[in-house]
């Protein structure tokens, strides 16, 4: 089955950018069928999504962090990555990435483990 | 933009039915919002339980089932485990958005 797993740095100073890449393995992102998203979850909290990325480069945001996010895909190395720009201590939290399987009906299935990135100076 | 809302909390006894609600704020929910429900434990990812409202992964127990309840997407748990004890998560799509509720923490006690 198909497995995703974030990478990247766990603290971040405050007005810098917030980079975060998600591995796939056992499953192509060029395979189609598919959008990748990022989600957080502040610590203690609940779910917001963030965004997905389609693999030919389409992409949706949520309207609160469309200002400030960027997710992009890297087909030959079978990522996808997310950008935050100028994070506050408001941007601590555990990012997940998530695959969704679109067709007839769409839905989340799979997760990664998650990572924790802190602001703070 | 949509607001989704959950019970905060529910407590149920082992062996017992409890019900979940996920509500909209822009009205009622259909099955154009594709509910989807997910659970997660303590120090864990979130798992997916429920898509496109009643339609079960094939990894879900068969004690979770999922429907649309008086204008609100709906998950229901009977015959309750100890290992159910976690925090459930309901996102509704729409307009192009996902959204997720707050969660529910559910106790089984």
């Amino acid at each position: 089955q198909v497995q995703l797993q974030e990478s990247g740095p766990g603290l971040v100073k405050p007005s810098q950018t917030l980079s975060l890449t998600c591995t796939v393995s056992d499953g192509s992102i060029s395979s189609g069928g598919y959008y990748w998203n990022w989600i957080r979850q502040h610590p203690g909290k609940g779910l917001e999504w963030i965004g997905y990325i389609y693999y030919r480069g389409t992409t949706y945001y949520n309207p609160s962090l469309r200002s400030r996010v960027a997710i992009s895909v890297d087909t030959s190395k079978n990522q996808f990555s997310l950008r935050l720009t100028s994070v506050t201590a408001a941007d601590t939290a555990f990012y997940y990435c998530a695959r969704e399987t679109l067709g007839v009906v769409t839905n989340f299935d799979y997760w990664g483990q998650g990572t924790l990135v802190t602001v703070s100076s | 933009q949509t607001v989704v809302t959950q019970e905060p909390s529910l407590t149920v006894s082992p062996g017992g039915t409890v019900t979940l609600t996920c509500a909209s704020s822009t009205g009622a929910v259909t099955s154009s919002n594709s509910p989807n429900w997910f659970q997660q434990k303590p120090g864990q990812a979130p798992r997916a339980l429920i898509y496109n409202t009643s339609n079960k992964h094939s990894w879900t127990p068969a004690r979770f089932s999922g429907s649309l309840l008086g204008g609100k997407a709906a998950l229901t748990l009977s015959g309750v485990q100890p290992e159910d004890e976690a925090d459930y998560f309901c996102l509704l799509y729409s307009s192009g958005a996902r959204v997720f509720g707050g969660g529910t923490k559910l106790t089984v006690l």
